[in-house]
């Protein structure tokens, strides 16, 4: 079965640029999508396919990927910003895959 | 505006049964394939299941293949989960979570419902 390996918590301060992994083999072929998610609260759509916003959200959020890693990178960060992160992508084999989440900690 | 609400949650004995609803509003439910994602307590996401938007295309997560059944009515615009044999592993809630459409490939989930707990416990 299809994985995706994310870093259990990141922590950048006020300002800065955060930057959140997710690891897969041969990712970059694949469509990844980014979810914040804060407490009590369903998650939200922040990246898709890759590198697209939805609308209503910040320019501050973008997203790469390539080779066996994609990112979402969160510019200014803001408290705001303070939530956990899943990827997820779509594996023919699995079927809908989430990465085990990252919690951002804004410092 | 788009509105995804989800019942039918509670507590039931392990071995039991129960059925998820989600009624859809704000969009032509026929015309987008759906899912169903959990969270365990204090755990990630999961992805549980997705039907297609005629309801000819069904996939399930391996943890629960053979125990649930997805389903919809587009004249009711819902989306439905019956699951049976619960187990303790399944305490969770559930989200049904539209597709925006497109390929299953390329495909985000653009809209979430607020959620409903399972809770599997004798």
């Amino acid at each position: 079965s299809y994985e995706l390996t994310q870093p259990l918590s990141v922590s950048v301060a006020l300002g800065q640029t955060a930057r959140i992994t997710c690891g897969g083999n041969n990712i970059g072929s694949k469509n990844v999508h980014w979810y914040q998610q804060k407490p009590g609260q369903a998650p939200v759509l922040v990246i898709y396919r890759d590198s697209n916003r939805p609308s209503g959200i910040p320019e501050r959020f973008s997203g790469s990927n390539s080779g066996n890693t994609a990112t979402l990178t969160i510019s200014r960060a803001q408290a705001g910003d303070e939530a956990d992160y899943y990827c997820q992508v779509w594996d023919s084999s699995t079927g809908g895959v989430f990465g085990g989440g990252t919690k951002l900690t804004v410092l | 505006e788009v509105q995804l609400v989800e019942s039918g949650g509670g507590l039931v004995q392990p071995g039991g049964s129960l059925r998820l609803s989600c009624a859809a509003s704000g969009f032509t439910f026929s015309s987008y394939e759906m899912n169903w994602v959990r969270q365990a307590p204090g755990k990630g996401l999961e992805w549980v299941s997705y039907i297609s938007s005629s309801g000819s295309t069904i996939y399930y997560a391996d943890s629960v293949k053979g125990r649930f059944t997805i389903s919809r009515d587009n004249a009711k615009n819902s989306l439905y989960l019956q699951m049976n044999s619960l187990r303790a592993e399944d305490t969770a809630v559930y989200y049904c979570a539209r597709s925006s459409g497109g390929l299953l490939e390329t495909s985000p989930y653009d809209y979430w419902g607020q959620g409903t707990l399972v809770t599997v416990s004798s």
